[in-house]
């Protein structure tokens, strides 16, 4: 099991606004990095250390991150946003990678 | 542009060994870590290594420990994975990935991704 624990699935109105979280005894203490993927496709880097955003990631996806739980917002969620989103973090040894099990947005 | 070439896809036997080759262009290549990462059919990313480039220093998450090596051609700007001793549970898409930045953050994101190279482990 992974160290990093995220819902299999949430799902969004059209336009609302959604959290999508990681849980992880080790946040508190590491960054997190967030990953869009849609199908066949490689994933695409949304939010890194925490909560910075890569230039062309629209200001609708931000991140956060409070006690051992790191969280994933878009706000207005459009149609292209539904995807799988996998969060990332440091493992209990602080020098390797872990992935946690991947949230499915659906958007209705 | 900065990008990542992948090699092709392959088709290995059981007890086989794989290595897949990652091409980087568009800048330093000895400045940003690289990592692997994969994703079974139907299954999330998992986290496989990371190497430095600059001085090929690796750290293996302990599931590959043993059966994975990673190395770095500098003069191709290219780094590879190979996984030996191949099971069917090793079929999977392998993706090799750019650290965001340099240094420290070395292990805060992945911001360029390959494509993505196919194996397939089968008898």
């Amino acid at each position: 099991s992974s160290e990093l624990t995220q819902d299999p699935a949430v799902s969004v109105a059209l336009g609302q606004t959604v959290r999508i979280t990681c849980q992880g005894n080790r946040l508190r203490s590491y960054y997190v990095s967030w990953y869009q993927q849609k199908p066949g496709q490689a994933p695409v880097l949304v939010i890194y250390g925490t909560k910075n955003r890569p230039s062309g990631i629209p200001d609708r996806f931000s991140g956060s991150s409070s006690g051992n739980t790191a969280s994933l917002t878009i706000t207005g969620t459009q149609a292209e946003d539904e995807a799988d989103y996998y969060c990332n973090s440091r493992d209990s040894s602080g020098n390797r990678l872990v992935f946690g099990g991947g949230t499915k947005l659906t958007v209705l | 542009q900065v990008q990542l070439v992948q090699s092709g896809a392959e088709v290995k036997k059981p007890g086989a060994s794989a290595k897949v080759s990652c091409k980087s262009s568009g800048y330093t290549f000895t400045s940003y870590y690289m990592h692997w990462v994969r994703q079974a059919p139907g299954q999330g990313l998992e986290w496989m290594g990371i190497i430095n480039p600059s001085g090929g220093y690796t750290t293996y998450a302990q599931k590959f420990q043993g059966r994975v090596s990673m190395t770095r051609d500098t003069s191709t700007s290219t780094v590879y994975v190979d996984l030996s001793s191949l099971r069917s549970e090793d079929t999977a898409v392998y993706f090799c990935a750019r650290a965001v930045c340099g240094g420290d953050c070395s292990f805060d994101g992945f911001d360029i991704w390959g494509q993505g190279t196919m194996v397939i482990v089968s008898s």
